[in-house]
């Protein structure tokens, strides 16, 4: 069975310090990822995706991700954060293939100190 | 552009009732998705609508229903009310991109069962 595993349920992080958000995942196929944002009482935003190509993918607001296939992983990171990236995070899974459900993991809380 | 719309934004039902929620993709968008997430939780995939037809359901049971109109709007109905049923429900539409799907999601409705 596909599954995603956030292996941070809470990430605290000084301002203008970097971050990695951890996501592994399992499947037996080719699969898609993401990264949704979300700010408290709100929906989800996303922030970036991987379909093919690149490894290395950039979205929004300065964050990017690496797809490692060997690894199953595809870690969100950012050179610098600021007190307004304070948020939920979720990496999400799909596959090629059918009808394209996402699959979320359980989310990481990224607090951002001053 | 109008991103996803759903409606109501908050709901406070009793147990045992039945609930409508509503939501209206981003135009040009045909397939909708249903999500349910719990306090704490990822999102859980409900249902996904692509031209009125149903493509996927998740591990919920009968009590959830969904339909999507003609101008590709959805509903999503819950019969007999459960206090678990207490969460916030998110609506994804999505496009196809050359290499699948991308899920753009509303607000939510949070919706509180008594």
């Amino acid at each position: 069975a596909q599954s995603v595993t956030q292996l941070d349920s809470q990430v605290p992080v000084f301002e203008e310090a970097p971050v990695e958000l951890r996501c592994n995942y399992s499947s037996s196929v080719s699969v898609y990822l993401f990264w949704y944002v979300q700010y408290p009482n709100q929906g989800l935003q996303l922030l970036l995706k991987y379909l093919s190509g690149s490894t290395l993918v950039k979205g929004i607001n300065g964050f990017e991700a690496e797809f490692n296939k060997s690894q199953t992983s595809f870690h969100l990171r950012k050179p610098s954060v600021h007190i307004s990236d304070t948020a939920e995070y979720f990496c999400a899974v799909s596959f090629s293939g059918g009808y394209n459900k996402l699959i979320f993991g359980a989310g990481t809380r990224l607090a951002v100190h001053p | 552009d109008a991103g996803v719309t759903q409606s109501p934004t908050h709901l406070i039902k009793t147990r045992g009732q039945q609930v409508t929620l509503r939501c209206s993709p981003i135009s040009g968008h045909k397939s909708v998705s249903w999500y349910q997430q719990v306090l704490g939780q990822g999102p859980q995939f409900i249902f996904q609508y692509y031209e009125k037809e149903e493509r996927g359901r998740g591990n919920f049971p009968d009590r959830f229903s969904a339909r999507q109109f003609p101008n590709y709007s959805s509903e999503l109905n819950v019969n007999a009310l459960l206090l678990g049923d207490s969460a916030l429900y998110l609506c994804a539409s999505s496009f196809r991109d050359r290499l699948g799907d991308i899920q753009y999601f509303g607000a939510g409705t949070r919706l509180s069962v008594l």
